[in-house]
This record gives structure tokens, C-alpha cells and sequence, in this order.
């Protein structure tokens, strides 16, 4: 089992939609959640972050997090075709104080007008 | 602007050859990492730095080596050891804060794309 894991897609939604991503992890006691967002050919950048159960909105984007069910959720709201990219799940465990992310290996969202 | 840089942003390296890959960072972080991505994959870690003069191995640092020794650069060489180097290398920094250890909230250069020949 992968310690981060998603749906590798692609995504496809209309534009005004909204894309649910999701992202399971197997370390229970993780305690820091991230989601990035890459663009084709270019590096990652971070979009949100999440320490503590329940949601947390950041304009058309909230993130939700369940660490009894060990998953964490990416919901954007009103999609654009700008919103097209690859998001990448990460994850901080606990016993880790050098910052160390374990990635998931991303899901293509596309946007489509 | 802060940010982070990284140099060149294509290389292409013959087999058997080492090169190095640059990274330089004025955001005044104290950690710096060096991820590896492959077409369709996540990132994997190679190195990470906490502070100057110290550094760890990460999941993936067979054919690899790094130095940090000033707080702004932290390069990446990539040695003729490395079997499959052909991919994406992705520098990034993160802040400590208190003692709690690094943030996990890190900041990327525009990558360094290296092809072997």
C-alpha cells in the first residue's frame, strides 16, 4: 500500500462545476496536510494547508480533512478551465521534524469549457 | 522578489558523466530539499537540509550528492552511478518555525530538466 495515495484521473468537469479531489494516507498519526497544485511543465505550488479535522475554505477553494477515516479532500468550487492542472497530495507525518512531505502521484484535473 | 533559482533549466549529459545542478534561495529559509519527478509520478525525495553543514538522505539517494554550505545554496550533483537520471529535479525550501520543526509549506524553484543522452 502507497503512504499517499490518489486518483491519478484525468478529471474531467465543466466549467462552474465543481472538482472533488481526493487523497487517502496510511500513516495514522500524520499530523500536516497540504495540497499542490502543478501546472504542465512547470513546478509545484502550494494551493492550501490543513492541520485539523473539518474543513477549511480559502476563497473558491476548501480543503476537508478526516483523520479517523485517514483522508483528505480538495473541493473547487465555480471550476475555470484555469483550474486545469495536476494536484498533488501531501502529507507531513508526525515522527518527521525535517519537514519531509510524502507525495501522492498527483490527479490531472481538466476544466473544460 | 524572493525565490528560489535554479540553474540550467535543461541539460542534457552524456552517460557516464556527472553534473551538477544549482539551487540558490534569498527567502532566508533554513531547510532546503531536492525532489525528483518522474512523467505521471509524485515526488520522490533525495536530499534535504535542515541547517548549514548538515544533511540527510532521502528515499532515493543512491547516485546522488549534495553540500550546503551556506545557509542560500544547496546544489545537487548527479553522478554517473545514478542509473536512470533522465527526469524532472525540483528544489525547494521550507521556514522553521519555533520547535516544532519545519513547517511542511514549501516553496519551488522552476526545476531543472535533465536528459541523458
Amino acid at each position: 500500500q502507497k503512504e499517499v495515495e490518489q486518483n491519478s484521473g484525468p478529471l474531467s468537469v465543466p466549467e462552474g462545476a465543481i472538482a472533488s479531489l481526493n487523497c487517502t494516507y496510511s500513516d495514522r498519526v500524520s499530523q500536516s496536510f497540504f495540497w499542490y497544485r502543478q501546472y504542465s511543465g512547470k513546478s509545484p505550488e502550494l494551493i492550501m494547508s490543513i492541520y485539523s479535522n473539518g474543513d477549511k475554505e480559502d476563497g473558491r477553494f476548501t480543503a476537508q480533512l478526516n483523520k479517523a477515516s485517514q483522508y483528505v479532500s480538495l473541493l473547487i468550487r465555480d471550476s475555470q478551465p484555469s483550474d486545469s492542472a495536476t494536484y498533488l497530495c501531501a502529507v507531513r507525518p508526525i515522527y518527521n521534524q525535517g519537514g519531509k512531505l510524502i507525495f501522492g502521484q498527483g490527479t490531472e484535473l481538466s476544466v473544460k469549457p | 522578489d524572493g525565490g528560489i533559482t535554479q540553474s540550467p533549466k535543461y541539460l542534457f549529459r552524456k552517460e557516464g558523466q556527472n553534473v551538477t545542478l544549482s539551487c540558490e534561495q534569498n527567502l532566508n529559509h533554513d531547510a532546503m530539499y531536492w525532489y525528483r519527478q518522474d512523467p505521471g509520478q509524485g515526488l520522490r525525495l533525495i536530499y534535504y537540509s535542515q541547517i548549514v553543514n548538515d544533511f540527510q538522505k532521502g528515499d532515493i539517494a543512491e547516485g546522488y550528492s549534495v553540500s550546503r554550505e551556506k545557509k542560500e545554496s544547496f546544489p545537487l550533483t548527479v553522478t554517473s552511478a545514478q542509473k536512470n537520471p533522465t527526469a524532472f529535479y525540483l528544489c525547494a525550501s521550507s521556514i522553521r518555525r519555533g520547535t516544532s520543526g519545519n513547517t511542511g509549506e514549501l516553496f519551488f524553484g522552476e526545476g531543472s530538466r535533465l536528459t541523458v543522452l
